[in-house]
């Protein structure tokens, strides 16, 4: 059965970098995932789709600082030279036969 | 532009139902899935159900199947979610997103959200 798993926290500081994981349940190398923003009190954003092979295509409107990437199972989202605004939720997501749309747990990424 | 904007949200008694609706504009509705996801207060995104672009085919969660129902009106651009046996765990705001292609894919836009409250 397909999850995802996600860390709940994560911080880093102003004008640094940080990367996010998203991670498959072993044996689901291939599925693509979307990467979704909520600041607090709004709706989600989407940001990206990243596929298995590292390949990444932005949202509307979404800033390069903005990344996608992989490994195996592991889907990546990185931010760079963050900002006050990037403080949010992050949520994976991915699709199909069975399980329909999923999201993982979310990151409550911490701009300090 | 665009716009995907909630309805039919609010306050219902345990057991009730509750429709809501989603007027979308800005895009070629008959070309794309829609779907509804859920966040239940303090808590992460649920997905709901979803359905393809010509209506043939729909995607629900197993958590609310037999109770919900989702439909659109390619004619009108309107999305549906009909929610029936309301209980406590449906609270939470419903979103309606526009996913990226004409079947089961990616959510690729967001509305801001209706309200459902169960409560007696």
């Amino acid at each position: 059965q397909l999850v995802l798993t996600q860390s709940p926290s994560a911080s880093a500081s102003l004008g640094a970098s940080v990367k996010l994981t998203c991670t498959l349940t072993s044996g689901h190398n291939n599925y693509v995932i979307a990467w979704h923003q909520q600041r607090a009190e709004e709706g989600p954003r989407f940001l990206m789709k990243v596929s298995n092979d590292g390949g990444h295509i932005r949202g509307d409107g979404i800033p390069d600082r903005f990344s996608g990437s992989s490994s195996g199972t592991e889907r990546y989202l990185t931010i760079s030279s963050l900002q006050s605004e990037d403080e949010a939720v992050y949520y994976c997501q991915t699709w199909g036969v069975g399980f329909h749309g999923m999201f993982g747990g979310g990151t409550k990424l911490t701009v300090l | 532009e665009v716009q995907l904007l909630e309805s039919g949200g609010g306050s219902v008694q345990p057991g009730g139902s509750l429709r809501l609706s989603c007027a979308a504009s800005g895009f070629t509705f008959s070309s794309y899935a829609m779907g509804w996801v859920r966040q239940a207060p303090g808590k992460g995104l649920e997905w709901v159900s979803g359905i393809s672009g010509d209506g043939g085919s729909t995607y629900d969660a197993d958590s609310v199947k037999g109770r919900i129902t989702i439909s659109r009106d390619n004619s009108k651009n309107t999305l549906y979610l009909q929610v029936n046996s309301l209980r406590a765990e449906d609270t939470a705001v419903y979103y309606c997103a526009k996913m990226e292609y004409q079947l089961l894919s990616s959510v690729a836009y967001w509305g801001r959200g209706t309200l459902v409250t169960v409560s007696s």
